[in-house]
């Protein structure tokens, strides 16, 4: 089992849709999860952290459930700015001790069209 | 505020060449620096990580290796590249010790083909 899944993708939506992306983690005791952004050709930029209360930022949510070890995002309203790679985003185990490692997601490809 | 830089953006280098990638911090002290490998299609691997200047640690058997001579300075090098070496280097940073979280920051990485 991989340590981090997601949806295997690409999505194809139009504008103004509302897309649901899904991650599975293997670890248990991870403690820390984003999601980031990746723009082809480009690095991977940080959209937004993931707190077990759940959080929101503008048209995006991030949703965490540590039972189920399973964080979603919630794009609404999609724009066409929005195409870009999505990649969950989990801390490996003994991050204290061994400089806050990240295991990246596969991630997943959104295309936005008019 | 931080930055992060990379160079070059781009390189091509034939098989059996040396190789070296420097990555350097500013506005922010003591960070961890990480370097990861995107191959084509492919997500991102770890290659190394350092909590400290002359501390590496290795995550996955390879051709290449990693110094920090300074605090905001991280190499990645290798003496005799192979063709499965191409991909998007990646270099990034962390605050250290941050107590509930460990987002990173990347940055604008280098293009290598292996020719």
């Amino acid at each position: 089992r991989k340590e981090v899944e997601q949806d295997p993708g690409p999505f194809n939506v139009p504008e103004g849709a509302t897309v649901a992306f899904n991650c599975t983690y293997s670890n248990s005791a991870s403690q820390s999860f984003f999601w980031y952004r990746q723009d082809c050709r480009k690095e991977p930029k940080l959209l937004m952290s993931v707190y077990s209360s759940g959080n929101e930022d503008g048209r995006f949510t991030a949703q965490l459930n540590r039972a189920s070890q399973y964080i979603s995002l919630l794009i609404r309203d999609s724009k066409l700015s929005d195409s870009a790679t999505y990649l969950c985003v989990v801390t490996g185990p003994g991050i204290y001790n061994q400089g806050g490692k990240l295991i990246f997601g596969q991630g997943t490809e959104l295309s936005v069209k008019p | 505020s931080q930055t992060i830089h990379q160079w070059p953006a781009t390189l091509v280098q034939p098989v059996g060449s040396p190789l070296s990638l420097e990555c350097t911090v500013e506005g922010t002290s003591n960070p961890n620096l990480y370097w990861y490998r995107q191959a084509a299609g492919r997500g991102l691997q770890l290659l190394f990580y350092s909590v400290g200047i002359g501390q590496i640690s290795s995550e996955v058997p390879q051709n290449l290796s990693a110094s920090r001579p300074q605090d905001r300075q991280f190499i990645l090098s290798s003496k005799k590249l192979l063709l499965s070496d191409s991909g998007f280097y990646l270099c990034a940073w962390s605050v250290r010790l941050a107590i509930s979280y460990n987002e990173q920051f990347f940055g604008p990485g280098t293009r290598l083909t292996v020719l």
